[in-house]
């Protein structure tokens, strides 16, 4: 059965740090998703990673994926106000039945 | 817009009562997901299909049941209510397994 840990739960950082969110998991996953959620909102796709090595870009986001270490980080580079959210990792099998880590709540102080 | 839509939006209902939940996938996307948000549990998949057929079971209660129509819209049926069913209920759509999932906006479901 898939776990998937996400650490740190709760993120609070200041405009233009940097800091990355990681996203372990126990068994082999066919592909790892990287989900935003506003609060009560839906949740919006940001990454999807297939392959060992695979990096991901968009913005001041970048995520990775070690398949070895069973690892896939997510990157924020210069954090503005917007980014605040809650991030979820999820790791997929060959059903594409989703398991979420749980979640990081990031909150982006001026 | 993700164009998964899930009707309603809200529902507030009492123990021991029997709800259905809606969701229209995507146009083209023939799996639907169930997934169940509560703080306690976190984000959980319930149930799967494809183009009408049941693919895989999650956490599903028995008291939970789900189907999908031949014009591929969804739904999940919750019977005999308890508090602990109070959550957000996400329906998401792909074009077929393996494939990105997009997600509605969710029924929250308050059992008072």
């Amino acid at each position: 059965e898939l776990k998937v840990e996400q650490n740190p739960l709760f993120l609070s950082m200041q405009e233009g740090k940097n800091y990355t969110i990681y996203c372990n998991y126990s068994t082999t996953s066919d592909r790892l998703y990287w989900y935003r959620q506003d609060p009560g909102k839906s949740l919006e796709s940001l990454f999807v990673l297939l392959s060992n090595g695979a990096v991901k870009q968009e913005g001041r986001l970048m995520a990775s994926l070690d398949t070895k270490a069973r690892l896939s980080t997510l990157h924020i580079t210069a954090a503005v106000h917007d980014l605040s959210a809650t991030y979820f990792c999820a790791g997929g099998n060959a059903g594409n039945m989703l398991t979420f880590g749980g979640g990081t709540r990031l909150m982006v102080k001026p | 817009d993700s164009g998964v839509t899930q009707t309603p939006k809200h529902l507030i209902t009492a123990t021991g009562q029997r709800v259905t939940l809606r969701c229209s996938p995507r146009s083209g996307d023939l799996s639907v997901y169930w997934y169940q948000q509560s703080l306690d549990q976190g984000l959980q998949f319930l149930i799967q299909y494809y183009n009408g057929e049941e693919r895989a079971k999650g956490n599903i209660l028995e008291r939970f049941s789900a189907q999908q129509f031949p014009d591929l819209h969804s739904e999940l049926n919750l019977s005999s209510l308890e508090l602990g069913d109070s959550a957000l209920y996400f329906c998401a759509s792909s074009v077929g397994p393996g494939q990105p999932q997009h997600f509605g906006d969710g029924t929250r479901l308050s059992i008072l």
